[in-house]
């Protein structure tokens, strides 16, 4: 088991592009989950997702989408990167939405 | 307010020594986690333990629902539990929200 992968481990973007991270779990793990984590800080939930084809909202949400198009997958897109959007990115998936989180070993974005 | 507070902010320790961390709860948060990021980033599940005492090797955990605190035990402390243990709950729902972590360091 890969157990939580993210694609890419780091990437440099320029104001006003766009990317697409990719997590993946090979868990069958029903919930997955978007944090940023700023320098010194905790973990910020940007969106989740409770099963396929759903996703809502967590505490910083704005610039921001998701899909959930297949159970072992869960997508962040930035439509239209910021300087703020700099931050390291981690995944977490979770069987159930009441247990333990299991993490990626994050993405780290740059963006100039 | 402040739904998760950890204390201390940051503690040195040396090798061998006993610790204990501590997380502070609102009303609104539940299921306690308790994390343990390395000097490398990377995020390791530590306890879920949302109330009760659990014990793993040299950690233990226990937390207090009715009074909204848990407390993370590292006893003999090693090199390797150097990094920032975070405590995280559920709020909303399955909303994750996490503390700011303690950040340990253990000195050989």
């Amino acid at each position: 088991n890969a157990g939580v992968t993210q694609t890419p481990k780091f990437r440099v973007l320029k104001t006003g592009q766009s990317m697409t991270l990719l997590c993946a779990q090979d868990m069958n793990h029903e919930y997955m989950y978007w944090y940023r984590q700023d320098p010194g800080m905790g973990l910020r939930l940007i969106h989740y997702s409770v099963g396929e084809g759903t996703t809502a909202k967590g505490e910083v949400p704005d610039g921001y989408n998701v899909s959930r198009l297949k159970k072992q997958n869960f997508l962040l897109g930035l439509e239209s990167a910021a300087p703020s959007q700099t931050s390291v990115y981690f995944c977490a998936s979770s069987y159930t939405g009441m247990e333990t989180q299991y993490f990626g070993p994050g993405t780290r974005l740059l963006v100039l | 307010g402040i739904q998760v507070e950890q204390s201390p902010p940051d503690l040195i320790l040396q090798e061998g020594a006993n610790s204990t961390l501590r997380c502070n709860f609102s009303d609104s948060v539940n299921n306690l986690q308790w994390f343990h990021q390395n000097p490398w980033g990377q995020l390791i599940n530590l306890f879920y333990i949302p109330s009760g005492t659990k014990q793993n090797g040299r950690l233990s955990a226990t937390t207090v629902a009715t009074e909204r605190y848990s407390l993370l035990y590292i006893s003999s402390s090693q090199t390797t539990d150097s990094g920032v243990y975070f405590c995280a709950g559920f709020t909303g729902g399955f909303k994750t929200i996490f503390g700011a972590g303690t950040r340990l360091f253990v000195k050989a």
